[in-house]
């Protein structure tokens, strides 16, 4: 069974700096994609990143990028230039190839970020 | 693009009656619709996967008797809790997917807000 890991409950940053949230996951696959959801107060999740893993290249979408270390299991998220706006709970989620068909993610237990002005 | 609605957002009700939260995939044809489970302050837990014309998947240790999806249409699914109890009350989220979005990408609606009295 594979399990993802989020051991930073909270965290909060000021404004404008870089924060680093930080994910591990144990699975016996080779293929898998990786996510970072985004569910700000309004409660609706949004997909801010995802990484496959047979890309060894790290993902970026703008101010968000992954360090995907595929040997070390480990995919954290790096906000740069972080804004109001990145207040929220950001969840990492695994897909494993073996559910590819179904399309079943797994969850961690979620890190609280806080941007303080 | 890609817009998922829930309804009701919140909705309290008593204990023993049933209760029916709609998601509906508002600009494209869902293949495949999900429904979890958030608790306070944690993560979302995958309690089905349906798909349009078909019974739904349920995992282990949830009730399909109590928990009845039905996935009438490719852009409707709807969840009925049944017999509702205090301890059902939660915040149900669903999610839905197509061929044309994003690799495993799965678009998440606002989330209904159950209160069993």
């Amino acid at each position: 069974a594979q399990t993802v890991t989020q051991s930073q409950p909270e965290m909060s940053v000021q404004e404008a700096e870089t924060v680093t949230l930080s994910c591990t996951y144990d699975t016996s696959e080779n293929n898998y994609y990786l996510f970072w959801y985004k569910q700000p107060p309004s409660r609706q999740m949004i997909l801010v990143i995802r990484q496959e893993a047979y890309k060894q290249q790290n993902a970026t979408e703008n101010r968000f990028s992954v360090n995907f270390q595929k040997a070390a299991k480990s995919f954290s998220l790096k906000i740069s230039d972080s804004q109001l706006g990145d207040t929220a709970m950001y969840f990492c989620a695994f897909m494993g190839g073996s559910n590819f068909g179904n399309e079943k993610l797994t969850f961690g237990t979620g890190t609280r970020l806080t941007i303080i002005p | 693009g890609a817009v998922v609605s829930q309804h009701p957002s919140r909705v309290i009700c008593k204990s023993g009656t049933s209760v029916k939260i709609e998601c509906r995939s508002l600009d494209f044809q869902a293949t495949t619709m999900f429904w979890y489970r958030q608790f306070p302050k944690q993560s979302l837990m995958l309690m089905a996967t349906s798909n349009e014309g078909s019974k739904a998947t349920y995992e282990q240790g949830v009730e399909k008797d109590k928990f009845l999806i039905n996935h009438a249409s490719l852009t409707l699914s709807t969840l009925t809790v049944t017999s509702a109890h205090p301890e059902d009350s939660s915040f149900y989220i669903c999610s839905a997917s197509f061929s044309a979005g994003g690799p495993y990408e799965q678009y998440f609606g606002p989330g209904t807000r159950l209160t069993v009295t």
